[in-house]
């Protein structure tokens, strides 16, 4: 069945490093693959998505890039900020009528960046 | 404009007991589904919605019940409480347009001793 592997937590690092959580993914089809996250107390919100191989999603600093060849969507950030801290959930979706509004998420991985 | 609102937040339950999970929505989304959070297992799909009149079982629905007589509400039932139903319970909504770009509510954590 299709499923989706996050790398174990927690992630600790210093502001301004570079961050990479690994995401990878085994379904049928093309499914489209998101990065949610999860800020301490609240609900979960789309961090960013791809649709298709090769796609890159980008948002506030945060990019992953849809890679089919190796089943991976991996995030990543050039420098972490203290704000960044929060548990980040990879997910996909295989689409069609069945699956509507249907996530598979990762297991989540906190991280926690110091000052 | 609230989005997702889910009640209660907190809820600690005796084994056996029954009591609903409240979602609301005003964004008119048609799809909404409710989704446990557990340490190390990330999110499973218990119940979801494709509109009013319809749900479908998820992945985990053992023990839950769900219904949508509006496209605003959709409750999730316990009707005997059980300890393994301990987690955090999540609703979310999402569009005709942007199936797949869920909104959630805030969580409402449940404990069953």
């Amino acid at each position: 069945g299709n499923s989706v592997t996050q790398m174990e937590g927690p992630v600790t690092l210093s502001e301004e490093a570079f961050l990479t959580i690994n995401c990878t993914y085994t379904a049928t089809g093309y499914p489209s693959l998101f990065w949610y996250v999860q800020y301490p107390g609240e609900g979960l919100q789309l961090l960013l998505k791809a649709t298709k191989a090769d796609d890159k999603g980008s948002n506030k600093g945060f990019e992953a890039t849809y890679r089919k060849e190796t089943t991976s969507f991996h995030l990543e950030k050039g420098s972490v900020q203290v704000s960044d801290s929060a548990v980040y959930f990879c997910a996909l979706s295989n689409g069609g009528a069945g699956n509507t509004g249907k996530l598979i998420f990762g297991q989540g991985t906190t991280l926690q960046v110091k000052p | 404009n609230a989005g997702v609102t889910q009640t209660p937040k907190f809820q600690v339950l005796k084994t056996g007991q029954s009591m609903t999970l409240q979602c609301a929505q005003d964004m008119n989304h048609e799809y909404m589904s409710w989704y446990r959070q557990d340490p190390g297992m990330g999110l499973r799909l218990i119940h979801y919605s494709v509109g009013a009149g319809i749900t479908d079982q998820g992945e985990v629905p053992n023990g839950y019940n769900v219904s949508r007589s509006t496209t605003e509400d959709f409750p999730l039932r316990l009707l005997s409480a059980a300890p393994s139903q301990t987690s955090v319970y999540f609703c979310a909504s999402s569009s005709q347009g942007h199936t797949n770009v869920l909104t959630f509510g805030a969580g409402s954590r449940l404990t069953v001793l």
